[in-house]
């Protein structure tokens, strides 16, 4: 099956600094995803990513497509605290979006 | 509001009872999808339609679980004879066909079976 490894599983920083986390596939996929859920929430779309190779930013997050066509990051510079909250990446098919594990990230005031 | 939206936001039931969630996707996106979440865990596939016909099922949907989408727009999510394990967040997407399908997401359904 298809196998979505996501890293750091969480992540404990300082407010003001930046964040990077990524995700690598045992397949290729032509879409990777990121997504951000708070606690009693769905998850909701930062930053979609269709060519590999592909730069995208989203005011402080910045995202790339993996040139092997297997991986992603994310970065999220100069943190505040409300960016809290769980990260997916999410790879996407033809017929379904399947997720990574999640990278909880919490900020320290 | 033009998100995708569900009902109930929480539901509460005892075991051996049936429930039901209800989706509304996007208006203008012929797929939709259902996924469950459980605490600490990413979202994991359980069924999608394009437009009325429900195309794949997850192995992780058992038989008390049917999902329906009648006419192509809303759906349906039932789970029959709950039991504690179904207690989870039960979240809708939407999207278009290929290629311009990025999903969107619901604000979820928990589900708590006491």
């Amino acid at each position: 099956g298809q196998q979505l490894n996501q890293s750091p599983q969480s992540m404990f920083i300082q407010e003001g600094e930046d964040v990077s986390m990524n995700c690598t596939s045992s397949s290729i996929f032509n879409t990777w995803l990121w997504y951000k859920q708070e606690p009693g929430e769905g998850p909701v779309l930062l930053i979609a990513l269709y060519k590999a190779g592909e730069l995208t930013s989203n005011g402080r997050l910045t995202a790339q497509f993996g040139i092997t066509r297997k991986d992603s990051f994310l970065n999220i510079s100069a943190s505040i605290p409300s960016d809290v909250g769980i990260y997916f990446c999410g790879m996407q098919g033809a017929q379904k979006l399947v997720f990574g594990q999640g990278t909880r990230l919490t900020i320290n005031p | 509001d033009t998100g995708v939206s569900q009902d109930p936001r929480h539901k509460i039931t005892k075991r051996g009872q049936n429930v039901t969630f209800r989706c509304d996707p996007i208006s203008e996106h012929n797929r939709l999808y259902w996924y469950r979440q459980t605490l600490g865990q990413g979202p994991e596939f359980l069924t999608y339609f394009q437009n009325e016909a429900q195309l794949e099922k997850s192995r992780l949907l058992s038989d008390r679980f049917s999902a329906e989408r009648p006419k192509g727009s809303f759906s349906t999510l039932e789970i029959q004879r709950t039991e504690q394990g179904d207690s989870a967040m039960y979240l809708c997407a939407s999207s278009l066909s290929p290629p311009g399908n990025t999903i969107y997401f619901g604000e979820g359904s928990w589900l708590t079976v006491v």
